[in-house]
């Protein structure tokens, strides 16, 4: 079964709206999670890695203010997505480890289908 | 600096037939190779995984292929089915942050 879920699937709203993306893993704690970004047809953008606790990294290039990284639990991460315009529509996805140590399995949410009118 | 890079951009097998795709990397700090399968709407889900003492690991119709001097590591999907139709990503790193291929859409023919 899923390891991560991710929720909503698919959003659709109007340019200027904030839009929030949950992360839970599930039956584990994750200290770590990592948000991606994903254009069509195109690979996984790693966007920052949200930490339990603290701030999160982000990636060169990524707005911090755009796109804020709350990890205020142990089974919970979100990314809220301020002021979207259309540029921001995307495939986001979510994903940890579920273990402790070095090159543990890595979990992907199933996605959240980001689409700004 | 494109970290990994994967090919072909496409690939369409017969079905019974070998897929064979290629990824190269860079840092030869890297020491985690995993592939990952994407089917549409869903995110990816790890397929196999190497790491760089070893040459080859097999699971069932899935091998990983990898050379060390030259950088490059290889998915070869044995007795390819309808049902492997995905997208295909490699990814190489450690210190679990890794870095993704560009991606593989493979079409098997029935």
């Amino acid at each position: 079964g899923a390891v991560v879920s991710q929720h909503p699937s698919w959003v659709i709203c109007k340019s200027g709206t904030s839009v929030k993306i949950e992360c839970r893993s599930l039956d584990f704690q994750a200290t770590t999670m990592f948000w991606y970004r994903q254009f069509p047809k195109q690979s996984l953008m790693l966007m920052a890695t949200s930490n339990e606790g603290s701030k999160a990294t982000y990636e060169q290039g990524v707005e911090k203010d755009k796109f804020l990284i709350n990890h205020a639990s142990l089974t919970l991460s979100t990314l809220t997505v301020t002021s979207a315009h259309p540029e921001d529509s995307s495939f986001y996805i979510c994903s940890t480890f579920s273990g402790q140590g070095r090159n543990q399995p890595q979990h992907f949410g199933d996605g959240t289908r980001l689409s700004i009118l | 600096q494109q970290q990994v890079k994967q090919s072909p951009q496409s690939l369409i097998v017969q079905k019974g037939g070998i897929s064979i795709i290629n990824c190269a990397y860079e840092n030869t700090a890297f020491d985690y190779f995993p592939w990952y399968q994407q089917f549409p709407g869903k995110g990816p889900a790890l397929l196999i995984a190497i790491r760089p003492d070893v040459s080859e690991k097999k699971e069932g119709r899935f091998t990983i292929s990898f050379n060390k001097s030259a950088k490059q590591f290889s998915l070869h999907i044995m007795d390819s089915q309808p049902g492997d139709s995905a997208t295909y990503f490699c990814a190489a790193g450690n210190f679990n942050k890794f870095y993704f291929g560009s991606g593989t859409k493979l079409n098997v023919k029935p």
